[in-house]
Formats: structure tokens, sequence, C-alpha cells
């Protein structure tokens, strides 16, 4: 079956300028991780969404980053106002409730400019 | 708080040659451990996971790991490695007893196989 998409692919931003990033996680995984890839700090986890419960979202790095998840299944992550520290590989998992076992998406690189 | 190291950011090791890549980790509570790969220019895929049970894992391309609960290690081990296994390696644990499964990883090894 078709694995974790996201779109898109690569986006270049100007400093300043909103940006949304979407993932489609794989049909019936109730589950869904953004994570954040970056050279100086790694993989960070970013939000976690299951099912109907209120997200997780201790990993946010500021108030300019927010997501959603729409109907239980595709889910949008906003950074406002992009800083140039926000560039990084943002990356997208899902899994079937509480299995442990994450499949990630190819991931959206971001450059602000 | 969990945290996982990495301890050789790269490996350089010739084809056929065995191979080591070192993780240890630091948690207060029991943990989930895991393995995943990362081609180049492909997205993350998981090698292999501790839950629970034997201490030594296996994946289908020949890496093993194993749980050492006393050392706080999961190192990931291969007694062969081809020109393919060149990726990006990063391990990565999880809490069963947390409510995400959110994982927490390592800042990556680079295996580099040479001809």
């Amino acid at each position: 079956g078709a694995g974790v998409s996201q779109s898109p692919s690569n986006k270049v931003t100007e400093k300043g300028k909103d940006v949304e990033l979407r993932c489609d996680p794989i049909s019936g995984h109730t589950a869904l991780y953004w994570y954040r890839q970056s050279l100086g700090q790694g993989l960070e986890f970013l939000i976690y969404f299951q099912g109907n419960s209120a997200p997780d979202k201790s990993g946010l790095p500021s108030d300019r980053f927010s997501a959603e998840r729409t109907g239980g299944s595709v889910s949008t992550l906003t950074i406002q106002r992009t800083q140039q520290e926000d560039s990084a590989v943002y990356l997208c998992a899902s899994s079937l409730e509480m299995s442990y076992e994450q499949y990630f998406g190819p991931g959206t690189r971001l450059t602000v400019t | 708080a969990q945290s996982v190291t990495q301890l050789d950011s790269q490996v350089p090791v010739f084809e056929e040659a065995p191979v080591e890549l070192r993780c240890n980790y630091s948690s207060s509570v029991s943990v989930y451990l895991f393995w995943y790969v990362q081609y180049p220019n492909q997205g993350l895929q998981l090698l292999l996971k501790y839950l629970s049970g034997s201490t030594l894992v296996e994946s289908i391309n020949g890496f093993e790991a194993e749980f050492n609960k006393s050392q706080t290690s999961f190192h990931l081990r291969k007694p062969s490695v081809h020109i393919s296994d060149t990726a990006e390696y990063f391990c990565a644990v999880s809490s069963p007893s947390g409510n995400t499964g959110k994982l927490i990883f390592g800042q990556g090894t680079t295996l580099q196989v040479k001809p």
C-alpha cells in the first residue's frame, strides 16, 4: 500500500513569510508525528497526534510553529514568520496506535533565505 | 528525561569487514530501542527494534543489535558489510510508560563502506 507522503518535497521561502507543510499518513494509522532534521540539532520530535486526544506539542520550538490534523488523517505543520534557523528537513511519521513502529515520509526540505 | 548517544559520527570500513555502530542511552524508566537507516537522499527506514523478549534482535539484511540493560547500550553489528550498506544510521529510544511513543534520536553515525 501507499506509504507516508509529504508535500512539497522542497520549499524555498523568504525570511518572515509563513509556510505550510503537508503530511498524508498511511491509511488506518491513528498516530502521527512530526520531526525536524537539521545539521545542528539532529532529529528532533516536534508534535504528536493520536486519534481525538489532545496533541503532545512539547517539542515545538516556539509559538511560531503550529500543527493540526483534520479528520484524523491529513496533517499540516505551519511555521509563521519563518527564520533562517527554521531551515531543515521536516519529517512526518505515522503508526498504528501505540505500535511503536513508525513509518516515515520522505520529508520536506525547507530553506529560508 | 531520555537521551541517546552515538559515540561515532563516522565509521569508515572496507567491504566484507565487520562493523559495530555504538549506541548508549540514558533513561530513568524502561525503554524501547530502535535503529533506523537513512540511505542517501531517502527517508528513514526502520532497521530493527527491541521491545521485549530476547535481547538480541536481527534485521532481514544481516544486521543485529543486542540490548544490554546493565551497560545501557544497544550496539548495532554486522559481520560482513556491503557497499550498499553505506548510509546514516540512527539509534532511537522511546518509553513504554509514556503515552506518545515519540522517538528520541541520537546524532547519527555515517557508515562509509569502501571497496
